[in-house]
């Protein structure tokens, strides 16, 4: 099957905190994809990064990092110090663009 | 460089009319792809165009459908609308055809089309 699952519908928390967001996949192919996109109210998916099946390395990009870990077939991701502009929907999705539900972040200032 | 635009950005439709969405991707991208996007099933895959040709679809009925012109611009159409249709409507467009290969080709998102069905 093929899937994604983001557990988390909505999380809040207080400007500065360090927020993580889940994302569990489900793949039948050896060589995969996986995707992350931020939605701010306007409507517009943003893409935030890309990673390949075969690079199990962590990725960080300023206050933005993920976690990949194919033994547990998760791809998480983590915004350290977390601002209101991050406010906005964050979806997973794998190769084929089957989108997780999205989880809705609030940061209260 | 612009991104990918669609309009309407609002559309308020009756049920049984018909609507057409229009998409223009980023320029040099040949590949558009089309999303419906509900509270209830989230982001579903509709269709994907590649040089004028449908390269995959979704499991959505025969009254979606769609086209690109040689341009790469495309429509989507709805006909027969029902309240069910009342989604926000995402187009994408990539370089190359995002459902081919591995899938590997990111998708650059418009800011999507409102549709409400009355």
């Amino acid at each position: 099957a093929q899937k994604v699952t983001q557990a988390q519908t909505e999380i809040s928390v207080v400007e500065k905190e360090d927020v993580t967001l889940d994302c569990v996949y489900e793949t039948r192919d050896t060589t995969y994809y996986l995707f992350w996109y931020k939605q701010p109210p306007s409507g517009e998916l943003v893409f935030l990064i890309r990673r390949n099946s075969f690079d199990e390395q962590n990725e960080i990009s300023g206050r933005y990092s993920w976690n990949f870990q194919k033994s547990t077939s998760s791809f998480n991701f983590t915004i350290t110090a977390s601002q209101v502009v991050d406010s906005a929907v964050y979806f997973c999705a794998l190769h084929d663009m089957r989108f997780g539900a999205g989880t809705r972040l609030t940061v209260k200032p | 460089k612009a991104g990918v635009t669609q309009t309407p950005r609002y559309l308020i439709k009756t049920r049984g009319q018909q609507v057409t969405l229009s998409c223009s991707p980023i320029s040099g991208h040949r590949s558009v792809s089309w999303y419906q996007q509900t509270p209830g099933q989230g982001l579903q895959f509709l269709f994907e165009y590649f040089s004028e040709t449908q390269r995959n679809k979704g499991n959505f009925p025969g009254r979606f459908s769609g086209r690109q012109f040689s341009n790469s611009r495309s429509e989507m159409n709805v006909s027969t609308l029902e309240l069910g249709d009342s989604a926000l409507y995402l187009c994408a467009s990539s370089f190359l055809p995002h459902h081919a290969g591995t899938g590997e080709n990111i998708q650059y998102f418009g800011a999507g089309t409102r549709l409400s069905v009355l």
